[in-house]
This record gives C-alpha cells, sequence and structure tokens, in this order.
C-alpha cells in the first residue's frame, strides 16, 4: 500500500535553530500535503496545507515565517521550523493525498517528535 | 466546519466485538465520514470511509445512519493492537476545499485481555 515517510523520526535541537522536517511519498503523486502538530494528550491540530509548485494555505493562528513549509515536488514536501523555541516542542505530522484522489483517504506519516531546549 | 461528537473512551474485552458512535448531526450531502486511528507516538491510521451506504474492509466495517446524522465503526473482534485513538472525522468536500482532515477528540479505546 502507499506510503508516507517522515524523516526525522524525532530531533532535538538548541533554542534559536531551525530544523526541516521531510516528509515524502514513496509510491504515489501527492499534489496536497498536509502539516499536523499535536501536543501531549491532545488531538491533531491542521497547521497548513501544501500543494505542489505554490505557496501553503496556513490556517488561522500559525505564522508562516515561522514554519516554512515548501512542496517542491509531487513526492516531497518540507517543514522548516525557523528559531525554535521550547514552546515549538510537539509531535509534527504530515499526511499526503494522491494525486486525483480527493475523496479518498490520506496518507501519513508516522511523525516527528521535535524537542528544544 | 461540520463537527463529530464521540465518547472520551471506551472499554473493550479482547475477542469481543466493539461498536464506536460518532454523532454529526450537521453534516452536508456530500460530506465523506471517515474513521483514522493512532496509536502512540505514532502517525494516524486510515480504517474506513464512506458516503452513505454501509461499507467493509479487512479492518472494520463501517455502519451509516439513513440519515447520515450519525455512524459505528464496528471492530469484529477486537485484539490489544487494537487499543489506540479512533478519530471520526467529516472530510469535507466543497468548492475549493483540499480535502482537508480537521480531527476531533476521538474516542480511546482501551482492550483488556
Amino acid at each position: 500500500g502507499a506510503v508516507v515517510s517522515q524523516h526525522p523520526s524525532w530531533v532535538i535541537c538548541k533554542s534559536g535553530t531551525s530544523v526541516k522536517i521531510e516528509c515524502r511519498s514513496l509510491d504515489f503523486q501527492a499534489t496536497t500535503m498536509f502539516w499536523y502538530r499535536q501536543f501531549p494528550k491532545q488531538s491533531l491540530m491542521l497547521m497548513a496545507t501544501s500543494n505542489e509548485g505554490s505557496k501553503a494555505t496556513y490556517e488561522q493562528g500559525v505564522e508562516k515565517d515561522k514554519f516554512l513549509i515548501n512542496h517542491a515536488s509531487l513526492t516531497l514536501s518540507t517543514l522548516t521550523v525557523t528559531s525554535a523555541h521550547p514552546e515549538d516542542s510537539s509531535f509534527y505530522i504530515c499526511s499526503a493525498r494522491e494525486r486525483g484522489r480527493v475523496n479518498e483517504k490520506l496518507f501519513f506519516g508516522s511523525g516527528t517528535q521535535l524537542s528544544v531546549l | 466546519d461540520a463537527k463529530t461528537t464521540q465518547p472520551n473512551s471506551m472499554e473493550s474485552n479482547e475477542e469481543e466485538p466493539v461498536h464506536l458512535p460518532c454523532n454529526h448531526s450537521t453534516i452536508s450531502g456530500t460530506d465523506y465520514i471517515h474513521w483514522y486511528r493512532q496509536l502512540p507516538s505514532q502517525g494516524p491510521e486510515y480504517v474506513i470511509h464512506g458516503l452513505t451506504s454501509n461499507v467493509n474492509n479487512r479492518m472494520a466495517s463501517l455502519a451509516i445512519a439513513e440519515d447520515r446524522k450519525s455512524s459505528t465503526l464496528i471492530l469484529h473482534r477486537a485484539t490489544l493492537r487494537d487499543a489506540a485513538v479512533y478519530y471520526c472525522i467529516l472530510r469535507v468536500n466543497y468548492g475549493g476545499s483540499q480535502g482537508n482532515l480537521i480531527f476531533g477528540k476521538g474516542t480511546k479505546l482501551s482492550v483488556k485481555p
């Protein structure tokens, strides 16, 4: 079945540094990818929607200059947390929708646990 | 966005069927009903989805009420590996939408041996 690979699985960084998270669709083309954030014991919160070759659409309250999203190809989207601070520590999850399948299921990555010291 | 209501938690015994309810009284005619589950420290996993008719797959069954205002996810024989948070989600389907998923709080299912 379709697989979404997310890397890294976990990362620890110092406050003020930037961290890049990659999300790849391994055996299908993903025109649209979604980025979520999840705090402990809470549900997933949609951060932004990225479409291949265009600017991402951010949800209300999500700073686009802090969470840079790039979707340069049909199989890769990246999320860069710029100038990370301890409050950015969270579980980040990407998901992908297969090209042409708007109403079908989403495939999720395994998540990235970010800890900012 | 159309919302769903699920019980916070449920318990089941291993090898017994489990019925997870979901209310979505404000569903629109083109919204799909999706179910995902999430194990600790993992990304969500697709379970099943449907529009109007009941659906079956190797993981579960989805029973949709005739008025579509509620649905039930059925696990026919719960195993310990089915312990997870189950999310019932309405997938919006209107002009300009990206078909994204808005997660609610879900139901935490515990399975006892």
